[in-house]
Parts: C-alpha cells; structure tokens; sequence
C-alpha cells in the first residue's frame, strides 16, 4: 500500500503564512491523485477543506489554497487565524485505495 | 440543508458484528456514491469503503484491513447507507465516519461520527 507523508506539526504566527505538504512514496504527486485537505479541530468532526487539488467548498475560508508544488499537493494558509489552529489531513487516491496522510498538527502561535 | 447522523456503534466483543447506518437528509441519496472513514483514538483517519451509485453500478471498494470483512450496502429508498462489519478485532476500535462523496462524487459533508469500540 502506499504511504502518504505529511508534516507531523508545524507553527505559525498569526497573520503569516505557512504551506503543508503531502508527498507519496510512489513518486510525484499529480492532479490525478485528486488531492483532498481536510481539517479537524479537537472533539469535532472533520471537513473538507479541498478537493481535487485546488477547488473549494463554499465554507472554505479564502485564506486557504490548495495547489501542487514540488511533485507533491500543497495546503497553504495565508494570513493564519487563530481558529485555524488543527489537525490537518490530505487524502489522495490511487487508482481505487485512497489513503490518508499521517495529519499535521498546526499551531498558530 | 445536507444532513448525515450515524447511528449503531457501541461496545462488541471481538469476533462479533455490528452493523452502521447513515441516514441522510437534503438531498437526493440515490445520485451520490457514499463513503466511510475511521479514526481511532488518538490516531489520523482511515478509508474504509464507498459504494457507488446506482447508475454507476451500486458496487463497493474496501481497504485491505477490512476486506472480506465489511460489507457496505445502501437503501436508496431510505437515504441510508449501512457499514456491516463482521468478525470484528481490537484495531477496528474508531469513530466511524460517513461522508458524500466517492470516486466521482466530491467529499464534501461528514457526518458526526459513531464510536464502535471492539473489547472483551
């Protein structure tokens, strides 16, 4: 089975930026991975933040992007708010198995 | 408004079976594939299954730690999509997750979540 590797945590200050990634181990990260990033606050439920790479849902605040960067997707938050301090998790799809990455933990401090 | 409630975990002992609903309202269940995720305690999330629509074949696709285990079923007539889980082990301890969405369909509602916890 694939893996998908995430950042285990990162920091921002308020106000900055800062980008996750989502890498595979099966090599480069395409848009046909059609990459997913999803947040999760403690005690909640998850929500999709991104789809297919770079799309968003209507709840999804425009402070975040989704994109492809370095053979890998990309979630990049610009201007962090202190309500986006979560879990964040991609997802992406191989051909029938999607897997999960492993979650970044970010703090905005 | 799209709503999903998950119901039917609980407490099961090992090799025992349970079975999840997703029920659903605000939309029109038989046109999307639905899918199930996990989390155990602690942990990130799993893909456990979707099963497609109708028009695409009403077929499900399983992880390979549930396969062969968990059947994923819908009742398009009732706007509920079920997870049977059988033979059921300690690592199937998680939320359970049922969210739209699916190989064609975009993920887009979650539901809340139900805890199934497998113990003896």
């Amino acid at each position: 089975q694939a893996v998908v590797t995430q950042e285990p945590s990162l920091t921002v200050s308020p106000g900055g930026t800062v980008t996750l990634t989502c890498g595979s181990n099966t090599g480069a990260v395409t848009s046909g991975h059609y990459p997913y990033w999803f947040q999760q606050k403690p005690g909640q439920a998850p929500r999709t933040l991104i789809y297919d790479t770079s799309n968003k849902h209507s709840w999804t605040p425009a402070r975040f992007s989704g994109s492809l960067l370095g053979g890998k997707a990309a979630l990049t938050l610009s201007g962090a708010q202190p309500e986006d301090e979560a879990e964040y998790y991609c997802l992406l799809s191989y051909s029938g198995p999607r897997v999960f990455g492993g979650g970044t933990k970010l703090t905005v401090l | 408004e799209v709503q999903l409630v998950e119901s039917g975990g609980g407490l099961v002992q090992p090799g025992r079976s349970l079975r999840l609903s997703c029920t659903t309202s605000g939309f029109t269940f038989g046109d999307y594939a639905m899918t199930w995720f996990r989390q155990a305690p602690g942990k990130g999330l799993e893909w456990v299954g979707f099963i497609r629509s109708k028009p695409y074949g009403g077929t499900a696709e399983y992880a390979a730690s549930v396969k062969g285990r968990f059947t994923i079923s819908r009742d398009d007539s009732k706007s509920i999509a079920y997870l049977q889980m059988n033979s059921l082990r300690a690592e199937d301890t998680a939320v359970y997750y049922c969210i739209r969405g699916g190989e064609f369909d975009v993920y887009d509602i979650w539901g809340q979540g139900t805890m199934v916890t497998v113990s003896s």
